[in-house]
C-alpha cells in the first residue's frame, strides 16, 4: 500500500463550487505540506502543518483553506473553485529529517 | 529570498551522458535535492546532497555542488529511455519549517 494517498485523483468541477482534496499517510509523520504544480512553475507551497495543531500559510494560500482532522490527515478545500485554480496539487509528508515523500497528485480542472 | 532557478528542456540521445543544471539564491540551505517526475506520477526523490559537500555519486547519478556559485548540477551517465521524466531541483532553506522550494522543473528527452 502506497504510503501518502491522495483522493480524487482526478476530479473536475465549475466555478464557484466548493470541492476537498483529501490526503493520507501511514508513515507517521508529523509534518505534512499541500502544494500545487503548473507548467513551467514547478511546485509552489500551499499550506504546511507540523503538527495537528499547528497550521501555517504557505506562499499561495489566498483561495484555499486545510484542516488537519489528524496526525495522518489533511485535507485542502477550495471554498469557491476559480479556472485559474487548475492545476496538478500534491500532498507530502515528512518527518524532521531531510525527505519528504509525496502522494501521486490530484489533478483538478476548475471550468 | 528564496529562488531556484532550472531550464526547462533538455534533449539527450540514449547511452549519452546528460547534465540537468539549477542555480538557487538562498546561501542558507541545509540540503539540496533532485527528485524525478514521471508522467502521471508523483514526485521521487532521486538524490540529495548536503550543503556542506562537493559530490556525491549514487550508481549512474553524480551531483556537483559549486556553493560559492549556489550551482547544483545532476549527472546521468548512460541515460536511458526510462530516464525520460521532469527533473525537479530543490533547496531545503536553513529556516526550521521543513518546506522545500523548487525549481521550474527540466523535461529530459531522451532519444533512442
Amino acid at each position: 500500500d502506497a504510503d501518502v494517498t491522495q483522493t480524487p485523483r482526478n476530479r473536475i468541477t465549475k466555478t464557484g463550487k466548493r470541492i476537498m482534496l483529501e490526503c493520507s499517510q501511514t508513515k507517521g509523520h508529523d509534518r505534512m505540506y499541500w502544494y500545487r504544480q503548473d507548467p513551467g512553475l514547478g511546485l509552489r507551497l500551499i499550506y504546511y502543518s507540523f503538527d495537528v495543531k499547528d497550521i501555517n500559510k504557505g506562499e499561495i494560500s489566498d483561495g484555499y483553506s486545510v484542516s488537519r482532522q489528524a496526525q495522518a490527515k489533511f485535507s485542502l478545500s477550495l471554498e469557491s473553485a476559480i479556472p485559474n485554480q487548475t492545476a496538478l496539487y500534491f500532498c507530502a509528508t515528512s518527518d524532521s529529517a531531510y525527505e519528504q515523500y509525496f502522494g501521486p497528485g490530484t489533478r483538478l480542472t476548475v471550468t | 529570498g528564496e529562488d531556484v532557478e532550472q531550464s526547462l528542456f533538455l534533449s539527450v540521445r540514449e547511452g549519452d551522458s546528460s547534465v540537468i543544471n539549477c542555480t538557487y539564491t538562498d546561501s542558507s540551505s541545509t540540503y539540496l535535492y533532485w527528485y524525478k517526475q514521471e508522467p502521471g506520477a508523483g514526485l521521487q526523490l532521486l538524490t540529495y546532497i548536503f550543503s556542506n559537500m562537493d559530490m556525491k555519486q549514487d550508481q549512474r547519478l553524480t551531483v556537483l555542488l559549486n556553493k560559492k556559485d549556489k550551482h547544483l548540477s545532476l549527472r546521468i551517465a548512460d541515460t536511458q529511455t526510462g530516464d525520460s521524466a521532469i527533473y525537479f531541483c530543490a533547496e531545503k532553506p536553513g529556516s526550521n519549517t521543513g518546506k522545500l522550494i523548487f525549481g521550474q522543473g527540466t523535461t529530459l528527452q531522451v532519444k533512442p
